[in-house]
């Protein structure tokens, strides 16, 4: 069992649909992160929780909406989205700066039709 | 060129060969991580090296790093088909900001 827990495991959305990605870790980290992955490419980050609050946003769309309720949550809520966002989506949790490195989720596969 | 490059980006071997995927980085970092990633699934950590270390080893695995050429190696030695997936390198900035290799793909043929 993954000590970060993604839901759903796999969704699939219409354009026009509002849905969110859910992220759960237990391991007393305080930063979090979403990861978006193509098929055969590395992840590519999304956005940094540090803190509970947002401390990178890497010049995401504004149809990706980050959340981070507590320490121990993490959301991504979509809206509006397109085909070309169909991918892996990918949570991760570590200590404040990557020390130790990362642990990360089963990931969400996202279609979007 | 992205930082974080690895090659080669396939690699195709025979059980019990040794495997080495090296990983090269721009800026300066705290330390240095190998992930593996079975296909279409989550990413696992299996080492992580700090900037002041120049080898380390965990099982079957061996990693070093060369700060002065800001290079890392993986090696994997005794290779099994289960080792078969795509391995990845990540940096990791002061910021938190994470950045990875474009990876490695293995196979381990039986």
């Amino acid at each position: 069992d993954t000590e970060v827990t993604q839901t759903p495991k796999h969704l699939v959305m219409g354009m026009t649909n509002k849905k969110s990605l859910k992220c759960e870790q237990h391991m007393g980290h305080r930063a979090m992160y979403w990861y978006k992955q193509k098929a055969k490419k590395p992840p590519e980050l999304m956005f940094v929780y540090s803190y509970e609050k947002l401390s990178i946003n890497e010049s995401v769309p504004s149809r990706f909406s980050p959340e981070c309720p507590n320490s121990s949550l993490l959301n991504l809520h979509l809206h509006a989205l397109q085909p070309e966002d169909s991918a892996l989506y990918l949570c991760a949790s570590s200590q404040v700066g990557g020390k130790g490195g990362y642990t990360f989720g089963s990931g969400t596969r996202l279609t979007v039709v | 060129s992205q930082q974080g490059e690895e090659d080669p980006q396939a690699l195709s071997i025979q059980e019990g060969e040794n495997a080495t995927m090296n990983c090269s980085y721009k800026t300066s970092i705290n330390n240095l991580q190998w992930y593996r990633q079975n296909s279409g699934r989550g990413l696992v950590h299996l080492i992580l090296i700090r900037s002041n270390e120049r080898e380390k080893h965990s099982g079957r695995l061996r990693v070093t790093l060369d700060t002065s050429k800001k290079s890392s190696s993986l090696l994997i030695t005794a290779s099994r088909a289960a080792d078969t997936a795509s391995y990845f390198c990540a940096t990791a900035s002061n910021a938190g900001k994470s950045t990875f290799g474009d990876g490695t793909t293995l196979t381990v043929k039986p």
